[in-house]
């Protein structure tokens, strides 16, 4: 069964800091990685999806990684600002499945 | 990217009656939809996946006489609550899949239901 662990849980860092946010997997045989950004009482907005095939994506300020051997993904925020403060989900699909499995987050925090 | 709606965002009911929360895909028509729970601090729980003209496959725990869900068209699936309890008080979120082979899912806004 696959799990998904987010690493750290919460995070608080000064406006204009570059941050990572780490997300772990123990099956490695997935379809694609997604991380999304959930604002409080809110649904999910996807920032970028990763092919099992590829290596990374970027969407401005954004970057993520994905290294599918080791079971790893970070996601690289520069300049971080204000509104950015949000939860950070990070998601995996199986292969031939599209369901995702979820990590429970990391709470980011960026203080003016 | 793909929009996906969920109405009502908010719902608060009494003990005992059935609410029903819709799913919409408003640009593009989606085969398959998931419905998920999601508790406080906790990951998202998928409790079903929904297929245009079938029956949904629900994950396992999940009470399908206690959501009955409805998938009657491309751009339409409904989770209905029934007979609700305050443990069933909770915010579920649906999603849709675009249909490319990318598997990239959009989510909807959500729909916070508290049972009283």
């Amino acid at each position: 069964k696959q799990e998904v662990t987010q690493i750290p849980a919460a995070l608080s860092v000064p406006e204009g800091e570059n941050l990572v946010l780490n997300c772990s997997f123990t099956d490695s045989a997935i379809y694609n990685l997604q991380w999304f950004r959930q604002d409080p009482g809110k649904g999910l907005t996807s920032l970028l999806l990763i092919q099992s095939s590829q290596r990374e994506q970027t969407s401005g300020r954004l970057n993520a990684s994905l290294d599918k051997s080791s079971g790893r993904s970070t996601l690289y925020i520069a300049a971080s600002q204000p509104g950015d403060s949000a939860t950070y989900l990070c998601a995996v699909s199986g292969a031939g499945s599209y369901q995702l499995t979820f990590g429970k987050g990391t709470k980011l925090s960026v203080i003016p | 990217g793909a929009v996906v709606s969920q109405h009502p965002s908010r719902v608060i009911c009494k003990s005992g009656t059935s609410v029903k929360i819709e799913c919409r895909s408003l640009d593009f028509q989606a085969t398959t939809m998931f419905w998920y729970r999601q508790f406080p601090k906790k990951s998202l729980m998928l409790m079903a996946t929904s297929n245009e003209g079938s029956k949904a496959t629900y994950e396992q725990g999940v009470e399908k006489d206690k959501f009955l869900i409805n998938h009657a068209s491309l751009t339409l699936s409904t989770l209905t609550v029934t007979s609700a309890h305050p443990e069933d008080s909770s915010f579920y979120i649906c999603s849709a899949r675009v249909f490319t082979n990318t598997g990239e899912l959009f989510f909807g806004e959500g729909s916070r239901l508290t049972v009283l």
